[in-house]
């Protein structure tokens, strides 16, 4: 089934600890992004790619890191977690820059 | 940095009609997308308005004017399943979305 798959669906995660979510996307679109979407203030992009082997960083970038090394997956690392980094975080794609993005199903984290 | 103003909850009743407002100042303007979220879910594609005026689509219609920075949403014959937020986003000069905090649409019987 085409589409957005991320992973895991939820995390309970110790600040300061590593975690990487995951996104993989088989409609074969050149654009990726990340988004964290909290409460009263939308969502909001943390790095996109706009395509293999490129990647851009958005508006809240601070504590995250990401690597495209192919057109399907697009990991999000967070080197040392900390509490303001709880959210919910959504990976998307897109076939190009100026059409409509896919939205996965999210990851719930939660970092104590 | 962008600025997207939508209200944050409306309520209407089954069979009504609601229009969801939306102005934002942008550096650039590459189109305006509107997006539907129901709780627990991801955000899903409504409609895009790149030119000035009307875009219908079956119950919902998108409108935009963009000498006045202005959207709106226009959902026809609400029905309970449209109880959702809505999600107004801006593509910026960089081509990149910014969202606003999305309109919480409660539909009552």
């Amino acid at each position: 089934i085409a589409g957005i798959t991320q992973a895991p669906t939820s995390q309970i995660l110790a600040a300061g600890r590593r975690m990487t979510l995951r996104c993989t996307q088989d409609m074969r679109h050149n654009a990726m992004y990340w988004y964290r979407q909290d409460l009263g203030l939308g969502l909001r992009l943390i790095h996109y790619s706009n395509t293999a082997g490129t990647t851009g960083k958005g508006e809240v970038p601070d504590g995250y890191s990401v690597s495209r090394a192919n057109t399907d997956d697009f990991p999000l690392t967070l080197a040392s977690a900390v509490p303001s980094q709880t959210s919910v975080y959504f990976c998307a794609s897109s076939d190009s820059e100026v059409n409509e993005q896919f939205f996965g199903p999210g990851t719930r984290l939660t970092v104590l | 940095g962008q600025n997207i103003d939508q209200p944050t909850e409306m309520t209407a009743t089954e069979g009504a009609i609601v229009q969801i407002n939306c102005t934002y100042q942008t550096s650039g303007f590459n189109g305006l997308f509107w997006y539907q979220q129901h709780a627990g879910e991801a955000p899903t594609f409504l409609s895009y308005n790149v030119l000035d005026g009307l875009e219908e689509k079956g119950r919902f219609s998108s409108f935009l004017s963009r000498s006045k920075g202005y959207s709106y949403l226009l959902l026809k014959e609400l029905q309970m399943k449209d109880s959702a937020s809505y999600l107004c986003a801006v593509s910026a000069s960089d081509y990149k979305l910014s969202f606003g905090a999305g309109t919480t649409v409660t539909v009552r019987a």
